[in-house]
């Protein structure tokens, strides 16, 4: 079992629409939870970052998590073509003192005009 | 804020030379700095952590004697590719650490794209 897992997708959602995307991680010690967004041939750029159960907002992004359940989910509120990415979730292992990133796979996004 | 450098871009260099990537947090200082690679298609491989003013941890399989980190202050890592051929063509992206209230959140340069010949 990998430590964070990722439905690769890809997730397809029309213009306007609601994206949800979900993250399940094994590791129960993990604190920090993060999204980043990935476009083909660039590096990964920082979405949010979520230690609390509960939700964050942050304009039309919102990551929610649930330490209980082990999952971190993100939801893009009135998708646009420009949020086709790929979308890395990422954990610090819960004993990590290095601040080492857990990656998941990555779903790929695409939002249609 | 929290942004991060990356030098060269893109480099193409003959098999057997060597090739340095600079990392720089430009606003921010970072004890720590990781290096990644990417291959086409595929996830980010972390290849080693890098502390300031220590030696860096490699990842199993990544060989410390072809790819030397140094990170000899707290804005700036660089990762020397020695003696290159082309499977080490690949996207390298550096990442420096953030320390703030709440934990640390690690912001991603550009990338360096490398092609050797």
């Amino acid at each position: 079992q990998k430590e964070v897992e990722q439905n690769s997708g890809p997730l397809s959602v029309p213009e306007g629409a609601i994206a949800s995307l979900n993250c399940t991680y094994s590791d129960r010690g993990s604190q920090s939870f993060f999204w980043y967004r990935q476009y083909s041939g660039k590096s990964p750029e920082l979405i949010m970052f979520i230690y609390s159960n509960g939700d964050k907002e942050d304009g039309r992004f919102t990551a929610q998590l649930n330490k209980a359940s082990q999952y971190v989910s993100l939801l893009i509120r009135d998708s646009q073509p420009s949020d086709s990415a790929t979308y890395l979730c990422a954990a610090i292992h819960g004993s990590s003192n290095t601040g080492k990133l857990i990656f998941g796979q990555g779903t790929t996004l695409q939002v249609k005009p | 804020g929290a942004v991060v450098s990356q030098h060269p871009s893109w480099v193409i260099c003959k098999s057997g030379t060597s090739v340095k990537i600079e990392c720089r947090s430009l606003d921010f200082q970072a004890t720590t700095m990781f290096w990644y690679r990417q291959f086409p298609k595929q996830s980010l491989m972390l290849m080693a952590t890098s502390n300031e003013g220590s030696k860096a941890t490699y990842e199993q399989g990544v060989e410390k004697d072809k790819f030397l980190i140094n990170h000899a202050s707290l804005t700036l890592s660089t990762l020397t590719v020695t003696s290159a051929h082309p499977e080490d063509s690949s996207f390298y992206i550096c990442s420096a650490s953030l320390t703030h209230g709440s934990g640390d959140t690690q912001y991603f340069g550009p990338g360096t794209r490398l092609t050797v010949l």
